[in-house]
């Protein structure tokens, strides 16, 4: 199958402070990864697009300074959060759609990175 | 812009019952729609999907039509177990094809 990896998967940070999340498709090459914020009880939000080589398509509302994406590689795409603060505190999930998919093709899911900040 | 509206949860079954959760949505055209799973502690997985008007996904026992008259997507299942405890997202595809438009969940509860 296809497996998305995050790591962390947990991190607590000091407000003020940046961090970043890895999310890496082991076994398959994702031109596409994507990334959503999931609030408690909440859907998921889609944050930004990433592809490979290419700066990253942010959706509206979301601070590109803030959350910055870099898709280096066909097998890696991070998120660093800078100067987190309380309210950035949240649920960080990616998704990789495999590089020979075409429109439509299914997205895989990693399991998510729980981000507290103090 | 594109919706997805699906049921609030939590819904609470026992073993072996039947299973509906609902889910419609708004949208231009006729996109792909998904129902998606997510078990404690893990990623979102692809449960089922159904890319035109009619068209029925199933998998692990769980189908759901794509209606267009009614532009709904609703999963259900005919005896559900306790290991199908978890969090059901529905989706569409938006009509570029770039991303997924969730709901915002449903949790089921299976006792046995």
């Amino acid at each position: 199958g296809a497996v998305v990896s995050q790591h962390p998967s947990w991190v607590i940070c000091k407000s003020g402070t940046s961090v970043k999340i890895e999310c890496r498709s082991l076994d398959f090459q994702a031109t596409t990864m994507f990334w959503y914020r999931q609030f408690p009880k909440q859907s998921l939000m889609l944050m930004a697009t990433s592809n490979e080589g290419s700066k990253a398509t942010y959706e509206q509302g979301v601070e590109k300074d803030k959350f910055l994406i870099n898709h280096a590689s066909l097998t890696l795409s991070t998120l660093t959060v800078t100067s987190a603060h309380p309210e950035d505190s949240s649920f960080y999930i990616c998704s990789a759609r495999r590089r020979t998919s075409g429109r439509g093709e299914t997205q895989y899911f990693g399991p998510g990175t729980r981000l507290l900040v103090l | 812009g594109d919706s997805v509206t699906q049921m609030e949860g939590p819904v609470t079954l026992s073993e072996e019952a039947f299973l509906t959760i609902n889910c419609t949505y708004t949208a231009t055209g006729y996109p792909s729609l998904f129902w998606y799973v997510q078990y404690p502690g893990e990623g979102l997985q692809l449960l089922l999907k159904a890319t035109k008007a009619d068209d029925k996904g199933s998998n692990k026992g769980f189908e759901a039509t794509y209606r267009k008259e009614t532009t709904s997507f609703h999963l259900e299942k005919g005896s559900v177990q306790v290991s199908d405890s978890a969090v059901y997202f529905c989706a569409l595809l938006n009509q570029a094809g770039t991303a997924l438009i969730f709901g915002k969940g449903t949790t089921l509860s299976v006792s046995s």
